[in-house]
């Protein structure tokens, strides 16, 4: 089945640092990738939209210059966190699909823990 | 836009007892739904969906639920539960069309006791 890898699984930063994480799609080639942000006993909030070799597209209230996102390729998305600080402490959770209306393939998550 | 209710955040159930658990949504176009299961620290799963064709959709791990559309319902059930269904579920709702943008319920922690 649809494999997506999920990297770092854990991270712990320092307050002011930036912290990227990678979602690769091992299997299949990811037209889309979706970027999900879990706050504890919460459910998962869309942060964005990567589309491969565009411009991601942020909801509303998810700051695109703290949040950087990257989809160079068919097959990895990035997620950079900047200048981090101990309220972006979560878990995110990525997603890819090959094309609109096929199925969703989740990353195991990552935990970002800020101090 | 679309939401989703979960109404109980937490159900509590013994081994080999049948379980619910509920999802209501709301749309005011056609929708796809879907249950996801989470284990503590991983990602999401997908248990089944609901594209389109008969009501009652069966998934994986003895899972089944039922939409229904009159209550816009689209509720999870089991009929004899295990120790390793213990994990978080998720109900889901995209708009057809939506190009996979789902939006989830708050989430159902189902805890299997024996």
């Amino acid at each position: 089945g649809a494999v997506v890898s999920q990297h770092p699984s854990w991270v712990i930063c320092k307050s002011g640092t930036s912290v990227k994480i990678e979602c690769r799609s091992l299997d299949f080639q990811a037209t889309t990738m979706f970027w999900y942000r879990q706050f504890p006993k919460q459910s998962l909030m869309l942060m964005a939209t990567s589309n491969e070799g565009s411009k991601a597209t942020y909801e509303q209230g998810v700051e695109k210059d703290k949040f950087l996102i990257n989809h160079a390729s068919l097959t990895l998305s990035t997620l950079t966190v900047t200048s981090a600080h101990p309220e972006d402490s979560s878990f995110y959770i990525c997603s890819a699909t090959v094309g609109v209306d096929s199925p969703l393939h989740f990353g195991n998550g990552t935990r970002l823990t800020v101090t | 836009a679309q939401s989703v209710t979960q109404l109980d955040s937490q159900v509590p159930v013994f081994e080999e007892a049948p379980v619910e658990l509920r999802c209501n949504y709301s749309s005011s176009v056609s929708v796809y739904l879907f249950w996801y299961v989470q284990y503590p620290n991983q990602g999401l799963q997908l248990l089944l969906k609901y594209l389109s064709g008969s009501t009652l959709v069966k998934g994986i791990n003895g899972f089944e639920a039922e939409f229904n559309k009159s209550q816009t319902s689209f509720h999870l059930r089991k009929p004899s539960v295990h120790i390793s269904d213990t994990a978080e579920y998720f109900c889901a709702v995209s708009h057809t069309g939506g190009g996979n943008k789902l939006t989830f319920g708050t989430g159902t922690q189902l805890k299997v006791e024996l």
